[in-house]
Order: structure tokens, then C-alpha cells, then sequence
């Protein structure tokens, strides 16, 4: 089973702030997924990324996978309140889909 | 993507007894799986629900305990057999539709007194 280290575990910012949150493994991944998670729903994938080096943009936040597959980084530009939530990475291990998740950032972004 | 409902959204349940969770998609998948979130905790995978075949179990989850089903491409069941307090969590379905993409079910709040 492949190990996800997720950080920083909490984060706690201002509106308009920028942050980073990163997702390692010393185990290589087919694919790399992010999600977010409000209290009492299930997560809502906000971006796959497959290929190394890969950086993907969704509005203010930027999605990066390693060159060698093995770590990923989400970056919020100017955080807004409705930011607010569980981030979590998870990864894929070749083809068969199963999901190793990260424990999570769980981000508040204070008005 | 796939719109994903699950049946009941929460229960409380007493110590000893079975509840089965309803996972229906809108659309034919093939990969769907069954995942538990412990409170505060992340995701851990149960199992894989296979169509047709018994489910594929991961380490630490046992059928006798967690039997499930999946009648159809659209349609899998997950009961949580003899409940006890440790059992209570957050029971998530997802479904993988596209290549790599996964989307998870509002999941089922479980609480065992």
C-alpha cells in the first residue's frame, strides 16, 4: 500500500492570502487526484492529474504533479471564504482505480 | 462525471443489529467501491464492488462483516453486519467513469449506540 503525506494538516488564513498545500510518497502514482470536502458531503473531485510535471489550472487554484510522480501541490491564489474546506490528494496505483487518500488540509479561510 | 445518491443520508443505529447502504448511479459504471471515513479521519477503502462476483475485500475488511452487492452496473449495496460503536462513520460509494476519474456518493452518516 502506498503512504500519502499530506501538509499542512491545518491552515488557517485571511481572505486574499495565498497557500500552498503539498501531497508526497516515495512510491511512484498512475494518477493523482484532489478533492474537497465540506462537513456532512462526500468529496468533490476537482482535478486528475496523470502525467509528470503536469500543472493544471482551475480558476485561482493551480494543480501540480511531480516529474517523477511521486508528489503533487495545490495553490490557492487570493483565498476566498467559500474556500473553505478538507483538501485531500489521493493517489491511484496503476491501473485498477483503487484510491489511497492523503489525511487531509483542512483550510479556513477567515473573512 | 456521475450524479451518485445513497440511501439512508444517516441513521442511528443500536449495538448489535445490521443496516445495508443503497448506492445508485445515473449512468452504467464499471469500477465502483465501497469507502469508510472514521470522524476527523481520511478515507480507507473497503472493498471493490464487482458486478456479477464477490466483492474484493482490502486488508482489514472482511465479507462476514461488510457483505456486498452489485446486482448492476448501476446499483451496489453495503450492510455493516452486528454494529458496534467503532462501526460508526461516514460510508461512501464512488464510481470511476473516465479514464482515472473518480466521484464519490454524499455519503451515509452512521452513529452505533
Amino acid at each position: 500500500t502506498q503512504l500519502l503525506e499530506q501538509s499542512p494538516q491545518f491552515l488557517s488564513i485571511q481572505e486574499g492570502e495565498n497557500l500552498t498545500v503539498y501531497c508526497n510518497s516515495s512510491s511512484v502514482f498512475s494518477s493523482l487526484q484532489w478533492y474537497r470536502q465540506e462537513p456532512g458531503e462526500g468529496p468533490v473531485l476537482l482535478v486528475t492529474v496523470v502525467t509528470g510535471g503536469e500543472v493544471k489550472k482551475l480558476k485561482r487554484l493551480t494543480f501540480q504533479f511531480g516529474d517523477a510522480r511521486k508528489d503533487s501541490s495545490l495553490h490557492i491564489t487570493a483565498a476566498q471564504t467559500g474556500d473553505t474546506g478538507l483538501y485531500l490528494c489521493a493517489g491511484a496505483e496503476g491501473s485498477n482505480y483503487k484510491l489511497t487518500f492523503g489525511k487531509g488540509t483542512l483550510l479556513t479561510v477567515n473573512p | 462525471s456521475a450524479v451518485i445518491s445513497q440511501k439512508p443520508s444517516r441513521d442511528i443505529c443500536q449495538r448489535g443489529t445490521s443496516l445495508t447502504i443503497q448506492c445508485q448511479v445515473d449512468s452504467q459504471v464499471t469500477m465502483m467501491f465501497w469507502y469508510r471515513q472514521q470522524p476527523g479521519q481520511s478515507l480507507t477503502l473497503i472493498a471493490t464492488a464487482n458486478q456479477g462476483s464477490e466483492a474484493t475485500y482490502e486488508s482489514g475488511f472482511v465479507i462476514d462483516k461488510f457483505p456486498i452487492s452489485r446486482p448492476n452496473l448501476t446499483f451496489s449495496t453495503l450492510t455493516v453486519s452486528n454494529m458496534s460503536p467503532e462501526d460508526s462513520s461516514i460510508y461512501l460509494c464512488s464510481v470511476v467513469t473516465g479514464s482515472y476519474e473518480q466521484y464519490f456518493g454524499p455519503g451515509t452518516r452512521l452513529t452505533v449506540t
